[in-house]
């Protein structure tokens, strides 16, 4: 059974930085694409950022480009999210996602519980 | 404003079907394996459609989907209170290299 669990979630103030971490288990991590995505209070899904399989190729929203860094490490099975200057449109349930292939193009078949993270002074 | 369109809300009655429309452009849809998500308040969206018409094990054949240029329609047949959620489209956008969803819609069973 695909698990894919998120954690370091947590209050920060504006300006801030805060790292969330997925382990994942059940199927071969390395294969498949991650993905972060977030959805702020009462709205939608907003795609944040993917990694390749191999972690080789990254991808950003505009949003997040120079703030957010997403990285994994296939040896432990986990994916992280780096969030660095964080601003109060950040606030939102981050959400780690795998992708149905190695690489970015394919839906999303298996999501996390999501980890809440809250900008606020 | 997302880069593709969904209706904000639509409804229908218990046993009828509903279809969902999702615009995007060649960029995304147009050039792209489109997917769709279900979501329930509270809970983690959950795959509903992958490459455009494909259902994963386990997601009844009540639910369907297509895809035609640059649009693309999610079908639900024989509607239950239960299918009550959030609907969102989503696919790559080869111009952004970015992943990106619909604005999501609300589907009620009346």
């Amino acid at each position: 059974e695909v698990q894919l669990l998120e954690s370091g979630g947590d209050l920060v103030q504006p300006g801030g930085s805060l790292r969330l971490s997925c382990a994942a288990s059940g199927f071969t991590f390395s294969n498949y694409a991650m993905s972060w995505v977030r959805q702020a209070p009462g709205k939608g899904l907003e795609w944040v950022s993917c990694i390749s399989g191999s972690g080789s190729s990254t991808y950003y929203a505009d949003f997040v480009k120079g703030r957010f860094t997403i990285s994994r490490d296939n040896s432990k099975n986990t994916l992280y999210l780096q969030m660095n200057s964080l601003r109060a449109e950040d606030t939102a349930v981050y959400y780690c996602a795998k992708v149905r292939d190695s690489g970015p193009y394919y839906g999303h078949d298996q999501w996390g519980q999501g980890t809440l993270v809250t900008v606020s002074s | 404003q997302s880069v593709l369109t969904q209706p904000p809300s639509v409804s229908a009655a218990p046993g009828q079907k509903v279809t969902i429309s999702c615009s995007g452009s060649s960029s995304n849809i147009g050039g792209n394996y489109v997917s769709w998500y279900q979501q329930f308040p509270g809970t983690a969206p959950k795959l509903l459609i992958y490459e455009n018409n494909k259902r994963p094990s386990g997601i009844p054949d009540r639910f369907s989907g297509s895809k035609s240029g640059t649009s693309a329609t999610l079908g639900i047949t024989g509607l239950q209170t239960g299918d009550e959620a959030d609907y969102y489209c989503g696919t790559w956008d080869s111009s952004l290299s970015a992943w990106v969803f619909g604005g999501g819609t609300k589907l009620t069973v009346l």
